[in-house]
């Protein structure tokens, strides 16, 4: 069965660095999202991206943060510096057109800022 | 406000018992609500619901909707040990591709 792959599964990195997560959304799929889940809180909606460009982000997508597309299987998401606050898992998620709402999550990267 | 809200925030049964949680949502801009299993890996997904009183069932899982009263229960019986996991509701919102979720609830089914 056709999966979204994320990699990778845990990754460390000291505060102020960049770090780039990667995911590969299922192959028929046009609509990619990335959400983020702190330890103990909610999965929280970060950015949603179709045809090349972000259609719609939430108030924690902020200049430090940046999506791609940059080959059309691979979908990236970068924060340039990061904070103690970041460390959260982050869940990659896409949807094919016609199945609206039903998004396919993959099984997260673990950030852990020091 | 976009606030889902779940209960309990966790539940510990027996092997063989029937649970039922509960998933309460805004009506602003509503458009679907789902529900995910979450075990340690990715969130998989179960049920959307968009229609009031129609119950969607898979197994021994069955989901149904409440636009009136603004709420949706999963229930699961005959329950059995890999039914052990976190269990996410969601609303999507008209006009918007984000999903809201609650906080989850975790369950724990015990030999």
């Amino acid at each position: 069965e056709p999966e979204v792959t994320q990699t990778p599964s845990h990754q460390v990195t000291q505060m102020g660095q960049e770090v780039i997560l990667r995911c590969v959304p299922i192959s028929n799929h046009l609509y990619f999202y990335w959400y983020r889940q702190i330890l103990g809180q909610k999965v929280e909606f970060l950015v949603s991206f179709y045809n090349n460009e972000i259609s719609e982000k939430s108030e924690i997508f902020d200049d430090q943060f940046s999506v791609e597309r940059p080959d059309g299987s691979n979908f990236t998401l970068k924060i340039r510096s990061t904070k103690l606050e970041d460390s959260a898992m982050y869940f990659c998620a896409s949807r094919p057109v016609g199945l609206r709402d039903i998004q396919y999550f993959g099984a997260g990267t673990r950030l852990s800022v020091l | 406000e976009d606030k889902v809200v779940q209960s309990p925030l966790s539940l510990v049964v027996h092997e063989g018992d029937t649970v039922t949680l509960n998933c309460s949502y805004e009506v602003t801009n509503f458009r679907s609500l789902l529900w995910y299993k979450q075990e340690k890996k990715a969130p998989t997904f179960l049920f959307m619901l968009t229609s009031s009183g129609i119950e969607k069932k898979s197994g021994r899982l069955s989901s149904i909707l409440d636009k009136k009263e603004l709420f949706s229960i999963l229930n699961i019986t005959a329950t059995q040990t890999g039914d052990s996991a976190v269990y996410l509701c969601a609303r999507s919102i008209q006009g918007a591709q984000k999903l809201v979720f609650g906080q989850g609830t975790r369950l724990t089914i015990n030999p």
